[in-house]
């Protein structure tokens, strides 16, 4: 069955520090990758998104992340994080042919001061 | 501007009460889709339209019912037969066919009592 798998409900770091955000997906074929990030009781926001070509992404806000093939693995990371990173963080796959996404259950990430 | 709306914010309304949630936007995308978000269980997808006149159910429809006869807008009533109809819904949109990025609305809190 095809799956998303964020390990870490909460996730806990203190201005400054690096943060490493886990997904991984279980797919038929390489599907399309995304995060996104949601503040309290907003919508979401795209943050980056692999299609094709190379492993590492960039993004916004200053967010970056992997792709592992052999680990069926797309990790989010951020090297300082900023108060205002404080958020919930979404990892999906979508199939290229296909409309329908599949979203991890989402990471809340807490920054302390 | 372009993007998505949603109205209202808020939402209450007496348990067997049928409540239908407004979603609008002005991207000129083609596809359109309702996800129900819970806490810890991430984004679930109700319905979602590739084109006008047309929706395709997803993985949680019952008790949910759509219509598309604009492209710009994608309306989800809530019904009565809906268990559990308390929850937090996001509309979004997205171009063309498969797996482009989704564009999310602001999301309405719906409490049913």
């Amino acid at each position: 069955a095809q799956s998303v798998t964020q390990p870490d409900i909460h996730i806990t770091v203190s201005e400054g520090a690096s943060l490493e955000l886990r997904c991984n997906y279980s797919y038929g074929a390489t599907p399309y990758l995304f995060w996104y990030v949601q503040s309290p009781g907003q919508g979401l926001q795209l943050l980056l998104k692999y299609f094709s070509g190379d492993t590492l992404v960039q993004g916004i806000k200053g967010f970056e992340a992997e792709f592992k093939r052999s680990q069926s693995s797309f990790n989010l990371r951020k090297p300082s994080v900023h108060w205002s990173d404080a958020a919930e963080y979404f990892c999906a796959v979508a199939h290229p042919e296909t409309y329908k996404y599949i979203f991890g259950t989402g990471t809340r990430l807490k920054v302390l001061a | 501007d372009g993007g998505i709306t949603q109205s209202p914010k808020y939402l209450f309304r007496k348990e067997g009460q049928n409540v239908t949630l407004s979603c609008e936007q002005n991207l000129n995308h083609d596809a359109m889709y309702w996800y129900r978000q819970d806490p810890g269980q991430g984004l679930r997808l109700i319905y979602y339209s590739q084109i006008v006149n047309d929706f395709q159910k997803g993985d949680i429809a019952e008790g949910y019912s759509v219509s598309r006869e604009k492209k710009e807008s994608f309306p989800l009533t809530v019904t009565s037969a809906q268990k559990n109809p308390t929850a937090f819904y996001l509309c979004a949109s997205s171009q063309g066919q498969g797996a482009g990025e989704q564009y999310f609305g602001p999301g309405t809190r719906l409490t049913v009592t």
